[in-house]
């Protein structure tokens, strides 16, 4: 069964800072890879997703994440966050071509001061 | 896509009782899903709603405690039944067509 790491529990960050959030998977085959977010009071929403092709995929709001396969990795970047990112965001992971169900992680909550 | 509504929001529930929450999307999909948030944790996978049979769950969850029903392919409940202070938790439909959606979940705290 897959697996899903995120490292960093809890960030903080201040305007404009730039940003990477970890996820590192644990699967011995092809995955489709996503990265969701959870404003305050909303629901789950798709930011990015990687199926296949460019290892760069680039997202809403201008977050983009990048899939290393030798490290098993598809983290999360922005160059300048704002406070409005202020989020739970979530890495999930599903084998390729499966009608298996998301595997997510523990999520990450960031915080952006003003 | 997909929009996704889910009843009640929240609620606050005695323990040993039980609750239903109803979940409604715009489209007709045929996977439907009911996932738990516990507090400070990630999303659990409660069970796969199939239209038409009965539910699928994953380990850790049984219907009798989480009976789902799945009348047709736009709506699903699923029931906290017997309900203990460990079953406060954030319950989420969610559905698969182009991609995942969720709803905004319904958030149950039990006393």
């Amino acid at each position: 069964a897959q697996s899903v790491s995120q490292h960093n529990h809890h960030v903080i960050l201040s305007e404009a800072a730039s940003l990477e959030l970890g996820c590192n998977y644990s699967y011995g085959g092809t995955v489709n890879l996503f990265w969701y977010v959870q404003y305050p009071g909303q629901h789950l929403q798709l930011l990015l997703k990687y199926f296949s092709g460019d290892p760069l995929v680039k997202g809403i709001k201008g977050f983009e994440a990048e899939f290393i396969k030798s490290k098993f990795s598809f983290n999360l970047r922005k160059p300048s966050v704002q406070w409005s990112d202020t989020a739970e965001y979530f890495c999930a992971v599903r084998p390729s071509g499966s009608a298996r169900q998301l595997t997510f992680g523990s999520g990450t909550q960031l915080t952006v001061l003003p | 896509s997909a929009v996704i509504s889910q009843k009640p929001s929240r609620d606050i529930c005695q323990r040993g009782t039980s609750l239903t929450i109803q979940c409604q999307v715009d489209s007709q999909v045929t996977m439907m899903f009911w996932y738990r948030q516990q507090p400070g944790q990630s999303l659990t996978l409660i069970a796969t709603a199939n239209q038409g049979s009965e539910a699928t769950y994953e380990s850790g969850f049984v219907i009798d405690k989480f009976p789902i029903s799945r009348p047709n392919l736009t709506f699903s409940t699923l029931t906290v039944s017997n309900m203990s202070p460990e079953d406060s938790s954030i319950y989420l439909c969610s559905v698969r067509s182009d991609e995942q959606y969720f709803g905004p979940g319904t958030r149950l705290t039990v006393t």
